[in-house]
């Protein structure tokens, strides 16, 4: 029973160009939630999904950034313009509505 | 009024002695709080939640101490052991966890022999 997958691992990128972050979550799982990491700090909520909707995106800066849950599929956060302060971890967490969130390795993007 | 403090920062236990990770939060709507332990280079994981109609819970070598009216809970790791060095996080959540956790900001664990 595999938990939750993020891809890539680890992601390099080129200030101004697309960063796109994959997370697959657990089997049986309809709800995702994505959270950041900055160095030494702890995790900020960004943005909350279930299929096909978006539930609070309260959490995610107002421009360049976007997430999706499609229907079938893994969730997407996909980052525009990636500037340095994007460097970070990024976590995603599925569940099934109630209680646990499991938290997937993350995705480490770094941006030079 | 979202916020989730934490402390200490870090701290320095000697095996087989207790650890205390202490968190206090404003928001009286708050109705789960979990406790999640993370080592470099993975993601959280859960170590043990309570809700606020009880003041502690047990589980192993894990406790939590809940104090409603004082809106603050601890984690208290007795017989800490080098395998428990890692980093821990307070959290938070409205709705039984059915919403965005809100983080303390870590606690940075290491046990010494």
């Amino acid at each position: 029973n595999a938990g939750v997958m993020q891809n890539p691992r680890h992601l390099v990128r080129r200030r101004g160009q697309e960063a796109r972050l994959r997370c697959s979550p657990m089997k049986g799982h309809s709800h995702v939630y994505w959270y950041r990491q900055l160095p030494e700090e702890g995790l900020k909520f960004m943005v909350y999904l279930q299929k096909e909707n978006i539930i609070d995106e309260s959490g995610m800066p107002k421009e360049r950034f976007s997430a999706e849950f499609p229907k079938e599929g893994p969730s997407i956060l996909r980052i525009q313009q990636v500037v340095r302060g994007d460097s970070a971890a990024y976590f995603c967490a599925s569940s099934l509505g109630v209680g646990e969130q499991f938290f997937g390795p993350g995705t480490r993007l770094t941006v030079l | 009024q979202q916020q989730v403090k934490q402390s200490p920062q870090s701290l320095i236990v000697q095996k087989g002695g207790i650890s205390i990770i202490n968190c206090a939060y404003e928001n009286t709507a708050f109705d789960y709080f979990p406790w999640y332990q993370q080592f470099p280079g993975k993601g959280p994981a859960l170590l043990i939640a309570i809700r606020p109609d009880v003041s502690e819970k047990k589980e192993g070598r894990f406790t939590i101490s809940f104090n409603k009216s004082a809106k603050q809970f601890s984690l208290h790791i007795m017989d800490s052991q080098p395998g428990d060095s890692a980093t821990y996080f307070c959290a938070a959540s409205i709705n039984r966890g059915n919403e965005k956790l809100t983080f303390g900001t870590g606690t940075r664990l290491t046990i010494i022999p």
